[in-house]
């Protein structure tokens, strides 16, 4: 079974500080996804990677970063909180589409949910 | 400029009755429909759909898409508490794009 792993289940951080939010995958996926989910505005995505140190923007970059050193290892980073970024966030992984004569399905980890006072 | 778009939003039912969910979509390069339940955590996945007219079934759970019309459905039959959830629609485009719609927020009651 593929085993998403997000380092924290509640993080409570203070308006201007630096989070790093952590999500590791034990399956050799290529593909790591970081969506934040809030009521009424479902899951959005908010960075993908396809590779090591490969990065793109999804549909809600600004105000995070990512980061990926290894292939198991996908990194959210909130370079200075904010309170608009109380939110669930969810990390999730799949497998190329290269490398699999199936489509992959996207396996999540338990989520975050952060609380920026 | 929604891209997927799921019906209802909410939905209270009894323990037994049948329901159905809607998911409609709208990409330019699909390669897959997937729905998962949400209770407290993470999604599970439940269904992945990539041909159109082909049911997937588990237990009391099946769906089908229909890639001319763009849309699936997912239906859950004899209703239980533990269905109590949101089921969500997901979208994959070429290139590992996932597009989720809103959910469905779904109350069985006793």
């Amino acid at each position: 079974d593929v085993k998403v792993t997000q380092s924290s289940r509640y993080l409570v951080k203070r308006t201007g500080e630096k989070v790093f939010l952590e999500c590791v995958q034990d399956m050799d996926h290529e593909n790591m996804f970081w969506y934040r989910q809030d009521p009424g505005l479902g899951l959005r995505l908010i960075y993908f990677s396809y590779d090591v140190k490969m990065k793109e923007k999804g549909d809600i970059p600004e105000g995070y970063s990512v980061s990926r050193e290894k292939k198991e290892r996908f990194s959210l980073i909130l370079e200075s909180a904010s309170t608009n970024q109380t939110s669930m966030y969810l990390c999730a992984s799949s497998l190329s589409p290269g490398r699999s004569s199936y489509n992959s399905p996207l396996h999540f980890g338990n989520g975050t949910r952060l609380t920026v006072t | 400029e929604d891209k997927v778009v799921q019906s209802p939003l909410s939905l209270v039912v009894h323990e037994g009755d049948t329901v159905t969910l809607n998911c409609s979509y709208e990409v330019t390069n699909f390669r897959s429909l997937l729905w998962y339940k949400q209770e407290k955590k993470a999604p599970t996945f439940l269904f992945m759909l990539t041909s159109s007219g082909i049911e997937k079934k588990s237990g009391r759970l099946s769906s089908i898409l229909d890639k001319k019309e763009l849309f699936s459905i997912l239906n859950i039959t004899a209703t239980q508490t533990g269905d109590s959830a949101v089921y969500l629609c997901a979208v994959e485009e070429g290139g590992n794009q996932f597009y989720f719609g809103t959910g469905t927020s779904l109350t069985v009651i006793p």
